[in-house]
C-alpha cells in the first residue's frame, strides 16, 4: 500500500513568519502534487513536480521534489492570513491513481 | 469554461439508506474520479470512471458503485449506508491524456449518516 505522511498535521503561526510543510512515502511517484483546500471547497491544484530535485516557486510559496521521487515539501515565506487552510500533498502512482497525505492545517494569524 | 459542480451539497440520511450522488464534470474532460474526505484527513480515492467504465477502484466495498454517463456526467451511489460513511465525497475531472493527471475538484458533498 503506498502512503504519504504528512508533516506537521497541524501548523499555527503569526502573520510574516516562514513555515515547511513536508511530505513523506517509503513508495516512488512518478510525479506529486500539491493543492490546497478552504473549508467547504473542493482542493485546488497548486502545483505539479515531476523531475526528481526539482523546485518550483509560486510566488512565496517553493516547492520541492526530492532526488528520489518519494518525498516533497512545500516551503511558505512570510506567511499572511490569506494562506490559511488545509495543505494537502498526492503523488501520482504508476496506474495513474491519485494517493493524498493526511494534510496539514494551517493557521496564519494577523 | 464550466468548472466541476456536485449536488446536492450536503445531505442527511439513516443507517441502512442508500444514497446518490452526482457530478458534472468541466467541459473539455472525459475522466471523473471520486473521492471520500474524512473529518481532519486527505480525501481517499474511491474510484475513477473513463468512457463509461469503471477505471480503477480504491479500497472501498461493493456497496460503493457509480455510472458515467456520455455526456462525462457521473454518479456515486452508496448502498446500505453506514455510520462511518459520513464524510465529505468530492468528485474530480481530468483529460484522460492530460501529461500529469492533474484533477479538478467540485465542491464536494457533505454526507451526514445517523
Amino acid at each position: 500500500t503506498q502512503l504519504l505522511e504528512q508533516s506537521p498535521q497541524f501548523l499555527s503561526i503569526q502573520e510574516g513568519e516562514n513555515l515547511t510543510v513536508y511530505c513523506n512515502s517509503s513508495s516512488v511517484f512518478s510525479s506529486l502534487q500539491w493543492y490546497r483546500q478552504e473549508p467547504g471547497e473542493g482542493p485546488v491544484l497548486l502545483v505539479t513536480v515531476v523531475t526528481g530535485g526539482e523546485v518550483k516557486k509560486l510566488k512565496r510559496l517553493t516547492f520541492q521534489f526530492g532526488d528520489a521521487r518519494k518525498d516533497s515539501s512545500l516551503h511558505i515565506t512570510a506567511a499572511q492570513p490569506g494562506d490559511t487552510g488545509l495543505y494537502l500533498c498526492a503523488g501520482v502512482n504508476k496506474w495513474g491513481k491519485l494517493i493524498f497525505g493526511q494534510g496539514t492545517e494551517l493557521s496564519v494569524k494577523p | 469554461e464550466t468548472g466541476v459542480t456536485q449536488s446536492p451539497t450536503h445531505l442527511i440520511k439513516t443507517r441502512g439508506q442508500q444514497v446518490t450522488l452526482r457530478c458534472s464534470s468541466q467541459s473539455g474532460h472525459n475522466t471523473v474520479s471520486w473521492y471520500q474526505q474524512a473529518l481532519g484527513q486527505g480525501p481517499q480515492f474511491i474510484f475513477q470512471y473513463y468512457r463509461e467504465e469503471e477505471n480503477g477502484r480504491g479500497n472501498f466495498p461493493p456497496r460503493f458503485s457509480g455510472l458515467q454517463f456520455p455526456n462525462y456526467s457521473s454518479e456515486l451511489n452508496v448502498n446500505a449506508l453506514e455510520l462511518d460513511d459520513s464524510a465529505l465525497y468530492l468528485c474530480a475531472s481530468s483529460f484522460r491524456l492530460a501529461a500529469y493527471n492533474e484533477q479538478f475538484f467540485g465542491p464536494g458533498t457533505r454526507l451526514t449518516v445517523l
